[in-house]
């Protein structure tokens, strides 16, 4: 079992729908939780960060963790064409400091208009 | 502020060669991290140098090795290619060692013939 689960889509949507894109973990010391966009060709981009469970709003975008069932999301809401990209969700326990992120596989967004 | 940067952008090298790859980190950061991402997956952690010592390692023979400098670039070496070293690779630099806000460069598309 990947202690990272995403599915890796692809996640076709409407311009103006909300999407929600999740991931599912096994490991419980995993405290730090990041949300990267990544364009074809091109590096990570930071989207979000959390720590610890709860709610994280930064403008269309809504990152959620829940350490209970080990599951975290990312919802965009009102769409657009320019967010079509892979999503990468990304974590780190505290212990061993920011080396060895795990990331998943990444989820592929097409939003159409 | 200026980013982090990678070179070269595209490599071919045969197997059996020996290939280095370099990163140059983003303003103020003294941490470089290296991941390797196969094609639809998510990337994986290489390993991390933190004030030019490496600071943790995935898992990753020990063909694959590291450098940081003085002004925090960072080079990765990978000896006795294989074909399964095609991949892109991503170098990450952040502010210190426990950030888990990492900033990614473009990356290098390395294939192994």
């Amino acid at each position: 079992q990947k202690e990272v689960e995403q599915d890796p889509g692809p996640l076709s949507v409407p311009e103006g729908a909300i999407v929600s894109l999740n991931c599912t973990y096994s490991n419980s010391a995993f405290q730090y939780f990041m949300w990267y966009r990544q364009y074809s060709r091109k590096g990570p981009e930071l989207l979000m960060y959390t720590y610890s469970s709860g709610n994280k709003e930064d403008g269309r975008f809504t990152a959620q963790v829940d350490k209970s069932s080990k599951y975290i999301s990312l919802f965009i809401r009102d769409s657009q064409p320019s967010d079509s990209a892979t999503y990468l969700c990304a974590m780190s326990d505290v212990n061993t400091g920011g080396f060895k992120t795990i990331f998943g596989a990444g989820t592929r967004l097409f939003v159409k208009a | 502020e200026t980013g982090v940067t990678q070179s070269p952008t595209h490599l071919i090298k045969t197997r059996g060669q020996q290939v280095t790859l370099r990163c140059s980190s983003q303003s103020g950061h003294n941490t470089v991290s290296w991941y390797q991402q196969a094609l639809g997956q998510g990337p994986q952690f290489i390993f991390q140098y933190y004030r030019e010592e490496e600071n943790g390692r995935g898992n990753f023979p020990p063909r694959f090795s590291g450098l940081q400098f003085p002004n925090y670039s960072s080079e990765l070496n990978v000896n006795a290619l294989e074909l399964d070293d095609s991949a892109l690779y991503l170098c990450a630099s952040s502010r210190d060692r426990s950030s888990y806000e990492q900033y990614f460069g473009p990356g290098t598309r390395l294939t192994v013939t």
